[in-house]
This record gives structure tokens, C-alpha cells and sequence, in this order.
């Protein structure tokens, strides 16, 4: 069966480091791949989708991307800041699954210090 | 714009009581959907609609029910409650369904958190 896996240990970084974030997948091959940022009490929101065929991404700080040898998505923060505190998840398209186009990882959580 | 709305924020429920969850979106967006969120299990879609007036079971869709009547609205409903059902749900839409290559991005409410005694 499909399985996705994230650090489930906090990440700790100090702030100005670059954090990097693992994703991997197994028994599959998506076909894109999203990340979302979950603060605490809050819903999911949107960061980047990156596609199969693409093997970065970028927005502003962040970069994704996309090892479909390795079955493995990172996900880097540059300069990282406080702000960037929150629990990261890992979406991969669900394929195969017919109508379960996302499944998500647990999430890993983001510390940055000042 | 508020996007997905849920209610309510939290709730207490008796066991064996039933209970709906609302969700309404203002995107006009075709589809629709209903996640759970459990410590160490993440997101677990129970229920999902491609469009107004059809629906679907997710991956954890026993105990609960969903419909469609329009394109905006899309309860979930607890028929009879039992303290597994202990949950933050949220609710969630995207532009396009995911009977399609790709859905976009997925636009989720701030969720309700349910707590079954």
C-alpha cells in the first residue's frame, strides 16, 4: 500500500539557517506533489505543488524538490525565521487510488529560534 | 473573501448522539471534501464530492455521512457518535475534482474540533 513518511521529530534550527524538510514515498509513483504549512489550531495551507517532470520548485524562500528515483520530495526554507514556525506536510498525488488524489504525511514541526 | 467556513469551532458531544458539522465555501469550487486529524495519523480523508449533487467515500468514511445539495454547502453528519469519532475535522475544497489529472490546491477551513464522551 501507499505510505508516506515524514520526520516525525521536530526539526530545531536557529534562526538565518537553512531548514530542510524529507518526504518520502513508497510503493507508488505520483504524479505531482504538494507541500502545506499547518500552524497550531489552524487548517492547512497551500505552499507549493511541484509536478513529476519538474525538478525544482521555488517561491520567494522556499524550494521544493522532486527525486522521483529516490521517491523522496525536500523541502528547503532559506533564512529561515521564527515566523517560519509551524508543521510542514507532504501531499503526494494519490494515484491509483481513483478518487484519493492527495494523501498527506503526518507532518514534521518546525522550530526556528531566534 | 472567507473562503471554507466550518462550525462549529469545538464541540462536546454524549456518545451515542448525533451531530453535523457545517461547511460552507464562497469559492464556487467544484469539489469538496471531509478530513479528520489524529496525532500521529494525519489528515484522513473520510468523504468527498466531485460536484454538486455526488459523493464519495475517502479512506475512513463508517459513521458518517455526507451531501451535496449545492455547490457551497457540504455537512458531515454523526449519526450516532462514539469517543473514536474524538477528532479535529476539517473541511476542505479545491477548484477542480480530483476526477481530473490534477486537483490544485486544496483550500481548508480552520476546522471543528469534536470531542466524544
Amino acid at each position: 500500500s501507499q505510505k508516506i513518511e515524514q520526520n516525525s521529530e521536530a526539526l530545531n534550527i536557529q534562526e538565518g539557517k537553512t531548514a530542510t524538510l524529507t518526504c518520502n514515498y513508497t510503493n507508488y509513483s505520483p504524479a505531482y506533489l504538494q507541500w502545506y504549512r499547518q500552524d497550531p489550531g489552524r487548517g492547512p495551507v497551500f505552499l507549493l505543488l511541484i509536478r513529476e517532470n519538474e525538478k525544482e520548485k521555488r517561491k520567494e524562500r522556499l524550494k521544493v524538490t522532486f527525486d522521483t528515483t529516490l521517491k523522496q520530495s525536500l523541502f528547503h526554507i532559506t533564512a529561515s525565521q521564527p515566523a517560519d514556525s509551524a508543521t510542514y506536510l507532504c501531499a503526494p498525488e494519490g494515484r491509483g487510488t481513483g478518487f484519493q488524489k492527495l494523501v498527506f504525511g503526518t507532518g514534521t514541526r518546525l522550530l526556528v529560534s531566534p | 473573501t472567507a473562503g471554507i467556513t466550518q462550525a462549529p469551532t469545538s464541540q462536546i458531544l454524549a456518545a451515542g448522539r448525533s451531530m453535523t458539522l457545517r461547511c460552507t465555501q464562497d469559492m464556487r469550487h467544484n469539489a469538496m471534501y471531509w478530513y479528520r486529524q489524529d496525532l500521529g495519523l494525519g489528515l484522513r480523508l473520510i468523504h468527498y464530492s466531485n460536484t454538486a449533487g455526488t459523493t464519495g467515500k475517502g479512506e475512513v468514511p463508517d459513521g458518517y455521512s455526507v451531501s451535496r445539495a449545492n455547490t457551497d454547502d457540504f455537512p458531515l453528519t454523526l449519526a450516532s457518535a462514539v469517543p473514536s469519532q474524538t477528532s479535529v475535522y476539517f473541511c476542505a475544497s479545491s477548484r477542480l475534482a480530483p476526477n481530473v489529472l490534477d486537483t490544485g490546491e486544496l483550500f481548508f477551513g480552520e476546522g471543528s474540533r469534536l470531542t466524544v464522551l
